[in-house]
């Protein structure tokens, strides 16, 4: 069965430093997410991204946070400058047109010291 | 309001027991809704989705009051696989963003 996957499952990184997180959606999917969620709180909706552009971007999505889609294939997130409450789970999703269900990758864990 | 409120629990049931969780939602113009399931440090994964006339699957029972913006969540015959994260999840517009809740922790002991 087709997944979702994501690159690095753990990222360390210093405050300050730029990070790129990578998503593989599934491959006849067209609608992309990303999802943070800290250690004990809620899972939050940060972008989401069709027909190569962002449809629609959360508070929490400031100008440090950037997505691309440069392959075809793989969903980037990008932090240009990390600060110690980025760190977190950064989820990524996709979705099938014409359909609803969201499929999840695995996440990366985010530690920003 | 939040926008998907869950009680945190935790809901410590022994096996075979039968459990209901409930969420509430807060944009009446909402428009899916789902239960995820959350086990720690993994991946949140669609346990089920949730139809204005309730659905079954297997063990579990959803339901969905519109004018009381309620969703609920029944398991019955609870294994100790069960344990995990439950999450109440809305969907309010056209782009499929996903509106989350806290989430309602279960344990299932022997």
């Amino acid at each position: 069965e087709p997944e979702v996957t994501q690159t690095p499952s753990h990222q360390v990184t210093q405050m300050g430093q730029e990070v790129i997180l990578r998503c593989v959606p599934i491959s006849n999917h067209l609608y992309f997410y990303w999802y943070r969620q800290i250690l004990g709180q809620k899972v939050e909706f940060l972008v989401s991204f069709y027909n190569n552009e962002i449809s629609e971007k959360s508070e929490i999505f400031d100008d440090q946070f950037s997505v691309e889609r440069p392959d075809g294939s793989n969903f980037t997130l990008k932090i240009r400058s990390t600060k110690l409450e980025d760190s977190a789970m950064y989820f990524c999703a996709s979705v099938r047109d014409g359909q609803t269900t969201q499929y999840f990758g695995p996440g990366t864990r985010l530690l920003v010291l | 309001r939040k926008e998907v409120e869950q009680d945190p629990g935790p809901f410590n049931v022994p096996e075979g027991a039968t459990v209901a969780f409930n969420c509430t939602y807060s944009n009446s113009a909402s428009q899916s809704f789902f239960w995820y399931r959350q086990d720690c440090r993994k991946e949140p994964k669609l346990l089920m989705s949730v139809y204005s006339s309730g659905n079954e699957d297997g063990r579990f029972t959803a339901q969905l009051n519109r004018a009381s913006q309620y969703i609920s969540l029944l398991i019955r015959d609870s294994k100790l696989s069960d344990s995990a994260t439950y999450l109440c999840v809305v969907n309010n517009g056209n782009n499929r963003k996903l509106i989350w809740g806290l989430g309602t922790s279960l344990a299932v002991n022997p």
